[in-house]
């Protein structure tokens, strides 16, 4: 399944397909992009980021892919499982090393 | 120890109440931060301190007031808060060499 950005917040996927959740940003300057992932009850914890000087950033089970181009970052999880249902945000840092900006998340649903 | 822990995790308060909010590190993280988090939103930057000073404040009013003793404690001190207040209150830090944040589980504030 794949969202069509920030105006989709909900994502449904069934189990062991992959989902695509997709962020837009809107600052060129931005250098640094991280994806948090926030479980009900929780705060954020860390995914996985990615330098502006890169395209692509593999981890396990996630890819995070950087258009800056389009200013567009996407966050691909490989055969979903129920314990990925979340709501995902992604962050930009500019401005300051220690500045941070949200997105406004998805809400990814993983079906059994 | 990856852990930032929070106290207390609810809290009830009334408009004219003063309260505190704690928050606590030990992984010699020198910034840190408060973030206010409302149901179906990304968290919202509200202070950030480095070193244990004071760096950024993104205008927030000062019924809000942020403390840090030391280098592992972070407070925010709460008076005469208006129910538009109510919130997911988030704490983070990071480290000094590298851009990932790691939160706390909040503090989740009910003014009446």
């Amino acid at each position: 399944g794949e969202s069509v950005g920030l105006h989709l917040p909900t994502l449904s996927v069934q189990e062991g397909d992959n989902s695509i959740i997709n962020c837009a940003y809107s600052n060129s300057a931005s250098d640094y992009f991280i994806w948090y992932k926030q479980e009900s009850g929780k705060g954020p914890q860390f995914i996985i980021d990615i330098r502006s000087n890169m395209d692509k950033r593999q981890g396990q089970r996630v890819t995070v892919l950087l258009n800056k181009t389009v200013k567009h970052l996407s966050l691909q999880i490989a055969a979903t499982q129920p314990g990925d249902s979340a709501v995902y945000f992604c962050a930009e840092n500019r401005d300051n090393f220690n500045k941070f900006y949200f997105g406004s998340g998805t809400k990814l649903n993983v079906k059994p | 120890d990856t852990e930032v822990t929070q106290t207390p995790k609810h809290l009830v308060m009334g408009m004219t109440n003063k309260k505190s909010l704690k928050c606590e590190q030990h992984m010699g993280h020198r910034a840190m931060y408060w973030y206010k988090q409302k149901a179906k939103k990304p968290p919202e930057l509200m202070f950030v301190y480095s070193y244990e000073k004071l760096s950024i404040n993104e205008s927030v009013p000062s019924r809000f007031s942020p403390e840090c003793p030391n280098s592992s404690l972070l407070n925010l001190h709460l008076h005469a808060l208006q129910p538009e207040d109510s919130a997911l209150y988030l704490c983070a830090s990071k480290g000094t060499d590298y851009y990932e944040q790691y939160f706390g589980p909040g503090t989740r504030l009910t003014v009446t």
